[in-house]
């Protein structure tokens, strides 16, 4: 069965640093893969999405995403996190019902 | 200005109860959906519209019914509220219901039922 999996509940970064949070899919094809951006009391916004070619997608506000057909992984990194960062990220794949399969949601937190 | 309208933001409802979610969205696009999200729970799918033809649906319930009176609107109805309803109905819409399509959400409407 589809699934999306992202271990972590809550990641706290220092301002300026770099970040990355994981995402594991289950699939048995190549999937549609995407990730989004919850800020408080606000609508999902998608962040980038990989649908096939190069592996290493970009995103809005710096942020990029790498897809690893052989780790079913799709994580999501920055190389400097801002203040605003600070919110809730999902990861999702669309499955063959075209519809959304989602992670349970990282929590990022931004450390001045 | 909002792409897509849900309302109300907030609403407390008695079991038992019957409530209307409200969602229109401005952005032309063809393919519309409900989403719940439940405390500590992932986003759930609950239905899928396209060209006001229900295409899937995923809630158990016969509680929950989607309504569709013009292209852009897809209200939710939910009747007999429990409290395990609570949760927060997020809204989306896609150019078309492919894989690929981009979705654009809405800001939810947040339900408590006492």
């Amino acid at each position: 069965a589809q699934s999306v999996t992202q271990p972590d509940a809550r990641v706290t970064v220092s301002e300026g640093a770099s970040l990355q949070l994981r995402c594991k899919y289950s699939y048995s094809a190549t999937p549609y893969l995407f990730w989004y951006v919850q800020y408080p009391r606000q609508g999902l916004q998608l962040l980038l999405k990989y649908y096939s070619g190069d592996p290493v997608v970009q995103g809005v506000n710096s942020f990029e995403a790498e897809f690893s057909k052989s780790n079913s992984s799709f994580h999501l990194q920055k190389a400097s996190v801002h203040w605003s960062d600070s919110a809730v990220y999902f990861c999702a794949l669309s499955d063959s019902n075209y519809q959304l399969i989602w992670g349970s949601g990282t929590k990022l937190i931004i450390k001045p | 200005d909002p792409k897509i309208i849900q309302k109300p933001k907030y609403l407390v409802a008695v079991t038992g109860s019957e409530k209307i979610l409200i969602c229109e969205q401005y952005l032309g696009h063809n393919a519309m959906y409900w989403y719940r999200q439940s405390a500590k729970k992932p986003l759930e799918f609950m239905f899928s519209y396209s060209y006001q033809k229900l295409m899937d649906n995923q809630t158990a319930s016969s509680r929950f019914q989607p309504q569709s009176s013009k292209k852009n609107h897809l209200d939710l109805q939910i009747t007999a509220l429990k409290p395990d309803d609570s949760a927060t109905y997020f809204c989306a819409s896609s150019q078309d219901g492919t894989a690929n399509s981009d979705y654009t959400f809405g800001s939810g409407t947040r339900l408590l039922v006492i």
